[in-house]
């Protein structure tokens, strides 16, 4: 059965860091990319990260570009997202999400999501 | 990057009878459009793919339609489960955004 169970989530201060991390397990996976997408309390979904199977090709929405870094360790089945410079508006529940079939044909496994509270 | 809007923001439906829920692209994302469902509390969960494929284990009752810029989601009769916020996204170019969702809700 797939699982993605994200953590990490926290309270932090504007200007701060945070690593989550999405834990995969039930499918091979190296050979799906992953994706992070989050929710701001209230509003609707928010593309935010993609990383290739291999971890050779990452994408960034421009929100989040220069601040926010994907990464994976397909030994560990594990997926990253290192969140550096937070800012109020990326208060939100985070999300990893697999590929389908192919990166033209959504995500088909979602972890339960992880709260990232940006606030002084 | 590429916006998507929905329309209408919410749809006020009654149970047994069918929905139509648009999404447009800004440019054309060929037939790479996917759909979710959302229910509070919940992730979402993938309904449609490739404009018009219906994902693992979603009823029959559930289509897409649409290539290019305009995409339609239809379902043909709610059931009570089906009250939720749908969302469209594009796979076609990075970034992979998302349309603003449409509110299902029980008349």
């Amino acid at each position: 059965e797939v699982q993605l169970v994200e953590s990490g989530g926290d309270l932090v201060q504007p200007g701060g860091s945070l690593r989550l991390s999405c834990a995969a397990f039930g499918f091979t996976f190296n050979s799906y990319a992953m994706s992070w997408v989050r929710q701001a309390p209230g509003k609707g979904l928010e593309w935010v990260s993609a990383i290739s199977g291999s971890g050779g090709r990452t994408y960034y929405a421009d929100s989040v570009k220069g601040r926010f870094t994907i990464s994976r360790d397909n030994f560990k089945n594990t997926l990253y997202l290192q969140m550096n410079s937070l800012r109020a508006e990326d208060t939100a529940v985070y999300y990893c999400a697999k590929d389908s079939i192919s990166s033209s044909s959504g995500f088909d496994f979602w972890g339960q999501g992880t709260l990232v509270t940006v606030s002084s | 990057e590429i916006v998507m809007t929905q329309s209408p923001a919410t749809l006020s439906v009654s149970p047994g009878e069918r929905a139509t829920l648009s999404c447009r692209a800004s440019q054309s994302v060929s037939s790479n459009l996917v759909w979710y469902q959302q229910k509070p509390g919940q992730a979402p969960r993938l309904l449609i793919y490739g404009a018009s494929t219906r994902a693992t284990g979603i009823p029959a009752r559930f289509s897409g339609s649409g290539s290019g810029t305009e995409f339609t989601l239809t379902i043909s009769s709610l059931q009570s489960e089906d009250f939720a916020v749908y969302y469209c996204q594009q796979h076609n170019n990075w970034p992979r955004t998302f349309g603003q969702g449409t509110k299902l809700e029980i008349k």
